[in-house]
């Protein structure tokens, strides 16, 4: 398995203005996600988070509205823009670790939870 | 829509009873994952079952895996109060794809 950290844990922040929340791994990963979780709701994918490129997004987010970096193999960041109360949620990176040939597992940071006011 | 269906949406037990949570999903896949998440934290990963497996254990849990009805089963066995959480399985859809469709979760509710 491997060890996830998310900073912030946990935020309130006001309309309109923006937060980047980063998270850390403790050893090189080829793959990150982001994902979020809006009150009640499962988990939805927001992007993949691409080392030295930039990240592949679903359908319905958006680089400027969710900008992600991904500076190396244990490092990423997803910054949430312009927000609005709709963006209140919890956003939790991920990683995956290959345990097969054609099989991984994915693992979760502990998430960020986000209120906008 | 490809996310999965569980049910139920929410289950309440007594201490020591059997907890049986259902999957259903609709493309084929390569895994099954399950995950655990209490009061809104992050997701703990409880076990995996690749398409050629039928059935999988790991302490009080017993997974199974049907391709043909496109579902699966989570069982805790004699539930505890720490077993209260939101459990979700995810399914990889295809080998040489990493993402991941969640399913709804079921809210399981241990009392004491």
């Amino acid at each position: 398995s491997a060890v996830i950290s998310q900073k912030p844990s946990r935020d309130i922040c006001q309309r309109g203005t923006s937060l980047t929340i980063q998270c850390q791994v403790d050893s090189q990963v080829t793959m990150m996600f982001w994902y979020r979780q809006q009150p009640g709701q499962s988990l939805t994918l927001i992007a993949t988070a691409n080392q030295g490129s930039e990240a592949t997004y679903e359908s319905g987010f958006v680089i400027d509205k969710f900008p992600i970096s991904r500076p190396n193999l244990t490092f990423s960041t997803l910054t949430v823009s312009n927000m609005s109360p709709e963006d209140s949620s919890i956003y939790l990176c991920s990683v995956e670790v290959q345990r097969g040939y054609s099989y991984n597992e994915q693992f979760f940071g502990p998430g960020t939870r986000l209120t906008v006011l | 829509s490809q996310q999965g269906e569980e049910d139920p949406q929410a289950l309440s037990i007594q201490e020591g009873e059997n907890a049986t949570m259902n999957c259903s999903y609709k493309t084929s896949i390569n895994n099954l994952q399950w995950y655990r998440q209490n009061s809104g934290r992050g997701l703990v990963h409880l076990i995996l079952i690749r398409s050629n497996e039928r059935e999988k254990h790991s302490g009080r849990l017993r997974v199974t895996l049907d391709t043909s009805k496109k579902s699966s089963s989570l069982l805790i066995t004699a539930s505890r109060a720490a077993d209260t959480a939101s459990y979700f399985c995810a399914t990889a859809p295809w080998v040489g794809t990493d993402k991941l469709i969640f399913g709804t979760g079921t809210r399981l509710q241990v009392f004491p």
